[in-house]
């Protein structure tokens, strides 16, 4: 079975800081990686997605995927309130499907 | 401009009473999905039509069904709601495989 797991957190970050916020996987086969922001009550929206091992920034974002640990992970620098939202890692595992973690619950610390 | 439009926002229905979500789209996709997603919970996939290929998840209770009249809508049936159903409605859309899946604002079903 495809696992995607997420630390549920919630994790408090001060702001001005680097928040980091991870995600591992069962299966080796995933293609595709994804980050999802979620505030309370409203729908994902893409922050970044990565396909390739190593980095990708975009803005005050970096996402960092590791295929041979099997672990893809979000860097957030610094940090504001309005980062405050649950983080969703999302994997294709090579078809039109995504399998969800259960999000991170981050909170940014004024 | 919204991409992905669900209709309603927000919907009341009494248990037992059949219930159409709707969504649009103007991005020409391929594939439209259905997602239920529950407090706290990751979303869950209900199921997913790529063009006219309708593809069911094997856990969806058989009172979820769905309609796809073009590319442009797709409709989500709840034939009898009953508590447990209380979600949000998520409609999302994509290109193809391995392609970034873009979300709807949601539809909230409350049932009485």
């Amino acid at each position: 079975q495809k696992e995607v797991e997420q630390n549920s957190g919630p994790l408090s970050v001060p702001e001005g800081a680097i928040a980091s916020l991870n995600c591992t996987y069962s299966d080796r086969g995933s293609q595709s990686f994804f980050w999802y922001r979620q505030y309370s009550g409203k729908s994902p929206e893409l922050i970044m997605f990565i396909y390739s091992n190593g980095d990708k920034e975009d803005g005050r974002f970096t996402a960092q995927l590791n295929k041979a640990s099997q672990y893809v992970s979000l860097l957030i620098r610094d940090s504001q309130p309005s980062d405050s939202a649950t983080y969703l890692c999302a994997l294709n595992f090579g078809n039109e499907k995504l399998t969800f973690g259960t999000g991170t619950r981050l909170t940014i610390i004024p | 401009d919204a991409m992905v439009i669900q209709n309603p926002r927000y919907q009341v229905t009494q248990f037992g009473k059949p219930v159409t979500l709707s969504c649009s789209q103007t991005l020409n996709h391929n594939v439209m999905y259905w997602y239920q997603q529950k407090s706290s919970q990751a979303p869950k996939l209900l199921f997913h039509y790529y063009d006219k290929d309708f593809n069911n998840e094997a856990d969806t209770p058989d009172n979820f069904q769905s309609r796809r009249p073009n590319t442009s809508f797709c409709f989500l049936d709840i034939r009898s709601p009953g508590l447990g159903d209380a979600a949000m409605y998520l409609c999302a859309t994509t290109e193809g495989a391995q392609e970034t899946q873009y979300f709807g604002p949601g539809t909230r079903l409350l049932v009485l």
